[in-house]
């Protein structure tokens, strides 16, 4: 059975700090995909990255950045310069086949707070 | 927005009473899954429809029922409720049911039994 640990339930940071979200993941499966969302105040959930098993080669989308790293079953997420609207639940999760279906399995989540 | 679609955004019941939590996947998404997020359980995957068909089904209880229609809505029904039922409930869409890449969330629905 695949699991996603997040272990950090919350994290306060004040603005302008970097920031680490860490996420590990547990499967059997050598193909499989993994994911950050955030849940804002508001809500819904909004995708931020996908990355596929064969891939790690690490990301930068502005101050995002995600590190994968198959040797420690981790895909980490860190904010550069955080923001008071960074300010949200984040989400890991990992897709792995499951009979006809790929189903996403959900990390507990993390709460960032951002301070001013 | 994501163009999922959920109905109604918030509920307030009472136990023992039946809900229908409803959602309009985006166009062009054949499949839906739902989900329910609460403090001490997290998000977790109830049941997954494709194209008006069960496709997988997770942790969801007897009492909860779902399905999706022609026009390919889906709806959550719960029955019997009970007050640890209370939680947001989203649905999710995606292409295909066998789609790798990102499923587009609701806004959920709010459920609260009293």
């Amino acid at each position: 059975a695949q699991k996603v640990t997040q272990a950090q339930t919350e994290i306060s940071v004040v603005e302008k700090e970097d920031v680490t979200l860490d996420c590990v993941y547990e499967t059997r499966d050598t193909t499989y995909y993994l994911f950050w969302y955030k849940q804002p105040p508001s809500g819904e959930l909004v995708f931020l990255i996908r990355r596929n098993s064969f891939d790690e080669q690490n990301e930068i989308s502005g101050r995002y950045s995600w590190n994968f790293q198959k040797s420690t079953s981790s895909f980490n997420f860190t904010i550069t310069a955080s923001q008071v609207v960074d300010s949200a639940v984040y989400f890991c999760a990992l897709k792995v086949r499951s009979g006809g279906s790929y189903i996403p399995t959900f990390g507990r989540g993390t709460s960032l707070i951002v301070h001013p | 927005d994501s163009g999922v679609t959920q109905t109604p955004k918030h509920l307030i019941t009472a136990t023992g009473q039946r809900v229908t939590l409803r959602c309009s996947p985006r166009s062009g998404d054949l499949s839906v899954y739902w989900y329910q997020q609460s403090l001490d359980q997290g998000l977790q995957f109830l049941i997954q429809y494709y194209n008006g068909e069960e496709r997988a089904k997770g942790n969801i209880l007897e009492r909860f029922s779902a399905q999706q229609f022609p026009d390919l809505h889906s709806e959550l029904n719960l029955s019997s409720l009970e007050l640890g039922d209370s939680a947001l409930y989203f649905c999710a869409s995606s292409v295909s049911d066998l789609n790798t890449g990102e499923l587009f969330f609701g806004e959920g629905s709010r459920l609260t039994v009293l």
